[in-house]
């Protein structure tokens, strides 16, 4: 057990809804990292939060949108879904936020089905 | 942007056969991590190497920070069938991942 806590872990939506991921971290870590990753494919890196600010962009499409709140969970939240949007979400966290020496530890992941 | 190369892309080896497998990037890295994924987990860390040059060991696995900063290799040695995973590199900053090393072990 890493310590990153995901829920749901399955979600099953149709087309054109909004749904909205939950990841609580680590306890004491304040950095929060998202990430997609499709059938068979990488990690694909989203956006990362630290202490509630957001620190970094990835490839995150404007129909997608995150926060991270005062008690240091994050959400990540889809909206005018596509089925091009199937995927594995996970969310990871770390102490310190990534600035060159720091591990991360991943959730169980979310995983998003869209028909 | 920055990416992180692994090769090689697949690998299907016999059991108690040693694997190697590395990582490489256009830009200089302070550290490096490398994390196992079994399928519908989550990755979970197996190394981390802080120092160019930095040899690390975590049971059969080794890996060493390469001397240039740009690279880094990952071995297991004389594996068993729950290695099978894909390997995946990243780097701290950002926490990119690499492109993965997905490993079949046959009995």
């Amino acid at each position: 057990d890493s310590g990153v806590t995901q829920t749901p872990k399955h979600l099953i939506t149709a087309t054109g809804q909004r749904v909205t991921l939950r990841c609580s971290p680590r306890s004491g870590d304040l950095s929060v990292y998202w990430y997609q990753q499709s059938l068979d494919q990488g990690l694909q890196f989203l956006i990362q939060y630290y202490n509630g600010e957001e620190r970094a962009k990835g490839n995150i499409l404007e129909r997608f949108s995150a926060q991270q709140f005062p008690d240091l969970h994050s959400e990540l939240n889809l909206s005018s879904l596509e089925l091009g949007d199937s995927a594995l979400y996970f969310c990871a966290s770390s102490p310190t936020g990534g600035t060159g020496d720091t591990e991360a530890f991943f959730g169980q992941g979310t995983r998003l089905t869209v028909v | 942007g920055q990416q992180l190369n692994q090769s090689p892309q697949s690998m299907f080896i016999q059991e108690g056969e040693d694997v190697s497998m590395n990582c490489t990037s256009s830009s200089i890295f302070n550290t490096w991590l490398w994390y196992k994924q079994e399928p519908g987990e989550g990755p979970v860390l197996l190394i981390a190497l802080y120092k160019a040059g930095e040899l690390t060991s975590n049971g059969r696995l080794t890996a060493q920070f390469g001397i240039t900063r740009k690279d880094s290799f990952l071995n297991i040695s004389a594996s068993i069938p729950s290695d099978v995973g894909i390997y995946f590199c990243a780097q701290t900053d950002k926490l990119i991942f690499g492109t993965g090393t997905r490993l079949q072990v046959f009995p």
